[in-house]
């Protein structure tokens, strides 16, 4: 598998509930980000997590990293139609200079249904 | 208002044709990035650049060129040694030199189409 593999590759619930999208990586990383990105467009970014750091909050988005199982958790609670999107996860690899590079996943498509 | 710009939005290329994607950033970032996108697919990095008159190939940069003349510009040229171009480009920027940082800003992208 490749750094950075998300998990489902596919989402589709109710308006309300909550989405949970994983994230599996290979090598030791800086940080791990959360990019959301609507049809067509280009990405954005949702949240940052440090590999010193087990859980992040903002709004209704919780990040959780486990270092020693290299996977990452990304929960949207209370979805709604807008949320709609395609979710990546991207690992910064630790080592080397810091030029910022990303490798990014598969990602996963959520559709929330009003 | 501060961002990414690429242009054009849609570009379509015949066969033999090199063609070049733009990317300009006010955001005074460092590092520059583009990236390409098949359909269901992740980003792959092409080129990056941490500094000006300075670029790294990624992971995928055959058949692709780049240029950073000036900070805030990062062209892409798309040359006719590609033989699959049909993609979605992705251009991003970011700040370097923070461990632990490097949130990219990514532009609206261009959708190239061989004809």
């Amino acid at each position: 598998s490749q750094q950075g593999e998300e998990d489902p590759q596919a989402l589709s619930i109710q308006e309300g509930e909550n989405a949970t999208m994983n994230c599996s990586y290979k090598t030791s990383i800086n940080n791990l980000q959360w990019y959301r990105q609507n049809s067509g467009r280009g990405l954005v970014h949702l949240i940052l997590i440090r590999s010193n750091e087990r859980e992040k909050h903002s709004g209704r988005l919780r990040v959780t990293l486990d270092t020693s199982k290299k996977s990452s958790s990304l929960l949207i609670t209370a979805s709604r139609a807008a949320d709609t999107a395609s979710y990546f996860c991207a690992t910064d690899r630790a080592g080397g200079t810091s030029y910022g590079k990303l490798t990014f996943g598969q990602g996963t498509i959520l559709t929330v249904h009003p | 208002d501060g961002g990414i710009t690429q242009s054009p939005k849609y570009l379509f290329r015949k066969e033999g044709q090199n063609v070049t994607l733009s990317c300009e950033q006010n955001l005074n970032h460092d590092a520059m990035y583009w990236y390409r996108q098949d359909p269901g697919q992740g980003l792959r990095l092409i080129y990056y650049s941490q500094i000006v008159n300075d670029f790294q190939k990624g992971d995928i940069a055959e058949g692709y060129s780049v240029s950073r003349e000036k900070k805030e510009s990062f062209p892409l040229t798309v040359t006719s040694a590609q033989k699959n171009p049909t993609a979605f480009y992705l251009c991003a920027s970011s700040i370097v030199g923070i461990p632990g940082r490097g949130t990219q800003y990514f532009g609206p992208g261009t959708r190239l189409t061989v004809l």
